[in-house]
Formats: structure tokens, C-alpha cells, sequence
């Protein structure tokens, strides 16, 4: 069964700083691998997806991710973080292309930005 | 275009209870499915659908019900809901496989 891990539930940063999520797919399959936003009392939003296109790919505010295939890893970065970037983010995996049936979540990074 | 519409928000059941929860999308897309989330867990998938009246399980699919008689719509039924469901569901729908999933804004239910 198709899997993903995101390593740490809270990550803290400084306004400003490097923000890194960290996500692991489990398969020898490359899948389809997706970061979706959830801010507060809010449903989830799609970041970036990965479709084979590019190993970079390059998402909505500012936040772009890498495919590393050796590392089956797929983690999330934004040179300098805002405040606005305070919310819950999810990795994803799918291997029927991602539509709303077959999407596979990690539990969830917390992000908090300190001032 | 409303996107995927969720109703109601909030919800409190009593343990026995039975409920439906609506979920509507007005983007003529043929997926559609349900998630739950709960804390440290993620959001986990309860069933979907590809198409008007085909539905099939996900990874969460025991206490609940579902149909879909149209494109539009894609109801989830408790039957005889138990504190275990305390949750907030997600509704989601995309065009096809392969294209960005859209999700709703969440009913947040709790079962005392």
C-alpha cells in the first residue's frame, strides 16, 4: 500500500528564515506526489503536484518542491517565510493521477512563524 | 462558480443518531469523494465515486454510507453515528484522475 511520511508534526521558523517540510513517499514506483495548505477553519488547497514533467517544481506563494528519487522525497521549501504561511501542510501520494479518489495523505506538518 | 459547498459546518449528534451530510460541487466534475481528519492522523479516505451511481470504498468506509444519483451531488449517511466518528469530513472532487482535486470547507462533527 502506498504511503507517506512527514517528519515532524510542528515545525517552528523566524520570519523571514528558510521554511522545509519534509515529506517521504514509500514505493519504488515514482507516484504522483502533491503539498496541499489547509489555514485555519478552512479546506485544503492545493500547493504543487509532481507529475513527472520536472523534478523542480515551482507552486503558488512562493513555495517550490524537489522530486529525489534515490531519497524517494519530495520536501516542501520557501526561501523566506511570512507570516501568512502559518497553517497546517499536507504531503500527498496517488498513483492514479491524483483526482479525488485515490489521494493518500501524511498526517500534517504544523507550520509556525515566529515574528 | 460555488466550488465544492458543504453543509452544515457544525453539527452535535447524540450516539445512535443518524445524519447525512451534503456535498455539492457545480464544476460538472465526475469524482467526487470523502475524507475524514482527524488529529495527527491526516485526512483519511472514507469513499468516492467516479461517476454517477458508481461508488466504492476507501481506506475508512465502516459506519457510513453513500449514493450519488447525480453529477452534483454526493451525500454522506451515519446510519447510527458513535463517538469514534467525532470528526471534520471533507468533501472533494476533481474533473478526472490527474487533475487538482477541489475540496470543500469542512463539516466539523462531534458525536456525544
Amino acid at each position: 500500500a502506498q504511503s507517506v511520511t512527514q517528519l515532524g508534526s510542528h515545525v517552528s521558523v523566524s520570519e523571514g528564515a528558510l521554511v522545509l517540510l519534509r515529506c517521504n513517499y514509500s514505493s519504488s514506483v515514482p507516484p504522483y506526489l502533491f503539498w496541499y495548505v489547509q489555514y485555519p477553519n478552512q479546506g485544503l488547497q492545493l500547493l504543487l503536484k509532481y507529475t513527472s514533467a520536472a523534478t523542480l517544481v515551482k507552486g503558488i506563494n512562493g513555495f517550490e518542491a524537489e522530486f529525489k528519487k534515490s531519497e524517494t522525497s519530495f520536501h516542501l521549501t520557501k526561501p523566506s517565510a511570512h507570516m501568512s504561511d502559518a497553517a497546517e501542510y499536507f504531503c500527498a501520494v496517488s498513483y492514479s493521477g491524483g483526482g479525488a479518489d485515490g489521494l493518500t495523505f501524511g498526517k500534517g506538518t504544523h507550520l509556525i512563524i515566529q515574528p | 462558480n460555488a466550488g465544492v459547498t458543504q453543509t452544515p459546518k457544525f453539527q452535535v449528534l447524540k450516539t445512535g443518531q443518524s445524519m447525512t451530510l451534503q456535498c455539492a460541487q457545480d464544476m460538472n466534475h465526475e469524482y467526487m469523494s470523502w475524507y475524514r481528519q482527524d488529529p495527527g492522523m491526516g485526512l483519511r479516505l472514507i469513499h468516492y465515486s467516479v461517476g454517477a451511481g458508481i461508488t466504492d470504498q476507501g481506506e475508512v468506509p465502516n459506519g457510513y454510507n453513500v449514493s450519488r444519483s447525480t453529477t452534483e451531488d454526493f451525500p454522506l449517511r451515519l446510519l447510527s453515528a458513535a463517538p469514534s466518528q467525532t470528526s471534520v469530513y471533507f468533501c472533494a472532487s476533481s474533473l478526472n484522475r490527474g487533475i487538482e482535486a477541489f475540496f470543500g470547507q469542512g463539516t466539523r462533527l462531534t458525536v456525544v
